[in-house]
């Protein structure tokens, strides 16, 4: 079945370090790719995403490149703010099953201090 | 205009209880989730629903009984709550394509005691 694996955190980092998350994955068919946050008492959110290989998703100075040959989609930002902290989510969609199914990694709790 | 609206925010109740959780978009989706999510912030699909049609039932007991009314409403009913059962589940909604993304709701924090 498809599966999601994320680097553990905690990540702690000083604002403007420069931030990468890993996420690779293992899927049946050919999937979407994603990146979702959740900040603190909140539901999770859509941060970008990627729906083929070489895609490049991007949003408020986070980016991820679509991998297939390395089945990776790592999420980096070049110089992080305290309010980046929250917990980020890796997930991929995929259809192989003849219906939409998401399956999301264990996330990832970023700290960023002053 | 919420898009995904679940209520209640937190609910607090004693073993053995039966207790619901609604869950409205009104995004136009077709597809809704619900999503369990433990104390290490793992996140499990529960129930996933298409045009009121079950279509995913992930490993779950069966005192977890998902009904969907309508496309825009998907509600969890839980019997006999266990203390294993404290959470915080969300319910999410998508267009059901490949490269569609979810909208979560804001999530219920279910306590019990």
């Amino acid at each position: 079945g498809d599966s999601v694996t994320q680097m553990e955190g905690p990540v702690t980092l000083s604002e403007e370090a420069f931030l990468t998350i890993n996420c690779t994955y293992t899927a049946t068919g050919y999937p979407s790719l994603f990146w979702y946050v959740q900040y603190p008492g909140e539901g999770l959110q859509l941060l970008l995403k990627a729906t083929k290989a070489d895609d490049k998703g991007s949003n408020k100075g986070f980016e991820a490149t679509y991998r297939k040959e390395t089945t990776s989609f790592h999420l980096e930002k070049g110089s992080v703010q305290v309010s980046d902290s929250a917990v980020y989510f890796c997930a991929l969609s995929d259809n192989s099953g003849g219906y939409q199914k998401v399956t999301f990694g264990t996330g990832t709790k970023l700290q960023v201090i002053p | 205009d919420t898009a995904v609206s679940q209520t209640p925010k937190y609910l607090v109740t004693q073993m053995g209880n039966d207790k619901s959780i609604k869950c409205e978009q009104n995004l136009g989706h077709d597809t809704m989730y619900w999503y369990k999510q433990d104390s290490k912030k793992f996140l499990k699909i529960m129930f996933s629903y298409n045009n009121k049609e079950l279509i995913i039932n992930e490993t779950v007991p069966n005192r977890f009984s998902p009904k969907s009314p309508d496309k825009a409403h998907l509600n969890l009913h839980i019997n006999s709550l266990e203390l294993g059962d404290s959470a915080v589940y969300f319910c999410a909604s998508s267009l059901g394509q490949l490269n569609t993304e979810a909208f979560f709701g804001q999530g219920t924090r279910l306590t019990v005691v």
